[in-house]
């Protein structure tokens, strides 16, 4: 069956600009999550989702990231104002359920802010 | 917090060679442990995973073993091809439900080239 997918694959923007990142999770798949990978930092956890609500923000590095999910499936990230170090690539992953411990992961959107 | 720990890279290995990729954590409790792999152009797959103490997780050639007493989870192939390529991440599950418990913590990565 299909994947997680994310789009676009790739994304350059200017600085100060914003800009919106989509994952489509498995069908079914009622968790969600975002992780980020950059060269400085490796993976981070970002945000998840259990349906459409996101019990835990924490990982979110400033008030310019917010996230989104609508219908128990798509979620959006998006970033305001973005700036250089905002440039990663970011990953989108889903599970049967929160408890569940197989996240299954998207081929991620690489950001780059010129 | 919880933390995970894998020898830096590149390693690059001749084709047929052994592989063992170190992999040590920090974590409250009892924690699940995974390796995912990453091929170039692709995203994060799931390698193997183990849930408690002295299982062994396997797949395609690979194992891992948890090992409690050392927090260790060390990644190891017989024989490796070039097909096996990759980044390699180490990562762990908190077995705390709460906060965490959701999230996986990651290692930096190896990544592995063979060649022929």
């Amino acid at each position: 069956g299909a994947g997680v997918s994310q789009s676009p694959s790739n994304k350059v923007t200017e600085k100060g600009k914003d800009v919106e990142l989509r994952c489509d999770p498995i069908s079914g798949h009622t968790a969600l999550y975002w992780y980020r990978q950059s060269l400085g930092q490796g993976l981070e956890f970002l945000i998840y989702f259990q349906g459409n609500s996101a019990p835990d923000k924490s990982g979110l590095p400033s008030d310019r990231f917010s996230a989104e999910r609508t219908g128990g499936s798509v979620s959006t990230l998006t970033i305001q104002r973005t700036q250089q170090e905002d440039s990663a690539v970011y990953l989108c992953a889903s599970s049967l359920q929160w408890e569940s411990n197989e996240q299954y992961f998207g081929p991620g959107t690489r950001l780059t802010v010129t | 917090g919880n933390s995970v720990t894998q020898m830096e890279g590149p390693v690059t290995l001749s084709e047929e060679a052994f592989l063992t990729i170190n992999c040590t954590y920090t974590a409250t409790g009892y924690p699940s442990l995974f390796w995912y792999v990453q091929y170039p152009g692709e995203g994060l797959q799931l390698l193997l995973k183990a849930t408690k103490a002295d299982d062994k997780g396997s797949n395609k050639g690979f194992e891992a073993t948890y090992r409690k007493e050392t927090t260790s989870f060390h990644l190891e192939k017989g024989s490796v091809q070039v097909s096996d390529s990759a980044v390699y991440f180490c990562a762990l599950i908190s077995s705390y439900s709460g906060a965490g418990s959701y999230q996986l913590t990651f290692g930096k990565g190896t990544k592995l080239s063979v060649i022929p």
